[in-house]
């Protein structure tokens, strides 16, 4: 399994609708993850961290499935504002190292 | 405000040259990193530093060279003998341990003309 994987997508969705993206990892003792959001020919940002089970911050909720070593991210009511691509984001090993990121999800939500 | 600044935006330069990337935070973070990113590609890690005056590999350090005098900067020199250079470099930094996440400098975009 590569240290973190995501399905590229593009996921085309209308205003409004509710679209998950699933990343799974494989490093079974990665304690932290996040999920950042790229816009195009930008930086990434800082979207979500999740250290337990999960984590939710309005529309947005992350969850860890530890058992299956993959985390998923749910976005509901999606704005046009949302489009972007996100990445997944892991440990590269236990303890102080570096992040690993994921090729990205890319998500298009359509008037 | 805090932040992290990359410089120069936009940087060209021609085969067999070097060049400097600056990276330069205040926000008392320890650990520094640079990232390569190309089009359509995730980002994969060039160096990293987690204390002054050290610094590791990453996974695609060949052909890049840093050095880490002071906490706050972290400059990428990208060597003549990086056969294909061009790309989007972003740099980032945290405080230690994985619970955190990074910030990102805005990236320079470096093409070779």
């Amino acid at each position: 399994r590569k240290e973190v994987e995501q399905d590229p997508g593009p996921f085309n969705v209308p205003e409004g609708a509710t679209v998950a993206f699933n990343c799974t990892y494989s490093n079974s003792a990665s304690q932290s993850f996040f999920w950042y959001r790229q816009d195009c020919r930008k930086e990434p940002k800082l979207l979500m961290s999740v250290y337990s089970s999960g984590n939710e911050d309005g529309r947005f909720t992350a969850q860890l499935n530890r058992a299956s070593q993959y985390i998923s991210l749910l976005i509901r009511d999606s704005k046009l504002s949302d489009s972007a691509t996100y990445l997944c984001v892991v440990p590269k090993a236990s303890g102080n190292t570096p992040l690993v990121f994921g090729k990205g999800t890319r998500l298009s939500v359509i008037a | 405000d805090g932040g992290i600044t990359q410089s120069p935006k936009y940087l060209f330069r021609k085969e067999g040259q070097n060049v400097t990337l600056s990276c330069e935070q205040n926000l008392n973070h320890d650990a520094m990193y640079w990232y390569r990113q190309d089009p359509g590609q995730g980002l994969r890690l060039i160096y990293y530093s987690q204390i002054v005056n050290d610094f590791q590999k990453g996974d695609i350090a060949e052909g890049y060279s840093v050095s880490r005098e002071k906490k706050e900067s972290f400059p990428l020199t990208v060597t003549s003998a990086q056969k294909n250079p061009t790309a989007f470099y972003l740099c980032a930094s945290s405080r230690q341990g994985d619970v955190y996440g990074y910030t990102f400098g805005s990236g320079t975009r470096l093409t070779v003309v």
